[in-house]
């Protein structure tokens, strides 16, 4: 499809055990955005990838959260070791501009991946 | 302290009737504020960018104004359809790259 791709749409996992989740962006674009959304929060930024840049991790809550992108397109973020406060759902976005935040193109969204870890 | 206060927390209204939704911010220098619709167990949507120039925006039947000086911002949802049920997201971005702030979003429920 022409959307933002995210898989798997759902994962359930063990506490302790690494998950990888994937983002299709769409074509031709060279920002990708990572955020996580729990329950009632709102979205919270963890990293971001412009063109080759080196990305921008801020937000990565831990050192158990990493992130690549190959290629300039697909992207996969890895979290080592969940934990059970890692469950959220985990959204991925892509803009057509290389400027961020500031930019005033839109940002597209895939439809997340809901992370449960038990 | 969230740089991004939205108001209501949640919201129930009539098909047919109009709507407001506030966003305050403190992000300060600012570069543009966004508002997203997200449907339930979907990704956010765009509705509006506005920079600091623009005072409105609209989409259809969003139209989003923006008071840079007061640094207020809202949504109005003019003659709402049950499909506008949604959580609506309120986004500001300062000047630098890693500078973005997240309201808590409203959630609007529309009945019949």
């Amino acid at each position: 499809g022409a959307g933002v791709s995210q898989s798997p749409s759902n994962k359930v996992t063990e506490k302790g055990k690494d998950v990888e989740l994937r983002c299709d962006p769409i074509s031709g674009h060279t920002a990708l955005y990572w955020y996580r959304q729990s329950l009632g929060q709102g979205l919270e930024f963890l990293i971001y990838f412009q063109g080759n840049s080196a990305p921008d991790k801020s937000g990565l809550p831990s050192d158990r959260f990493s992130a690549e992108r190959t290629g300039g397109s697909v992207s996969t973020l890895t979290i080592q070791r969940t934990q059970q406060e890692d469950s959220a759902v985990y959204l991925c976005a892509s803009s057509s501009r290389d400027r961020g935040f500031r930019s005033n193109q839109p940002q597209h969204f895939g439809d997340g991946t809901r992370l449960s870890i038990l | 302290k969230n740089q991004v206060e939205q108001s209501p927390q949640s919201l129930i209204i009539l098909e047919g009737k109009n709507c407001t939704l506030q966003c305050n911010y403190t992000v300060s220098p600012f570069s543009n504020l966004r508002w997203y619709k997200q449907d339930t167990g979907r990704g956010p949507v765009s509705l509006t960018i506005m920079t600091f120039s623009e005072n409105t925006k609209s989409n259809g039947r969003y139209t989003a104004t923006l008071d840079a000086d007061t640094k207020q911002s809202s949504l109005h949802i003019t003659a709402s359809q049950l499909s506008d049920s949604a959580s609506y997201i309120c986004v500001v971005s300062g000047d630098r790259n890693n500078d973005m702030r997240f309201g808590a979003g409203t959630r609007l429920t529309v009945k019949p």
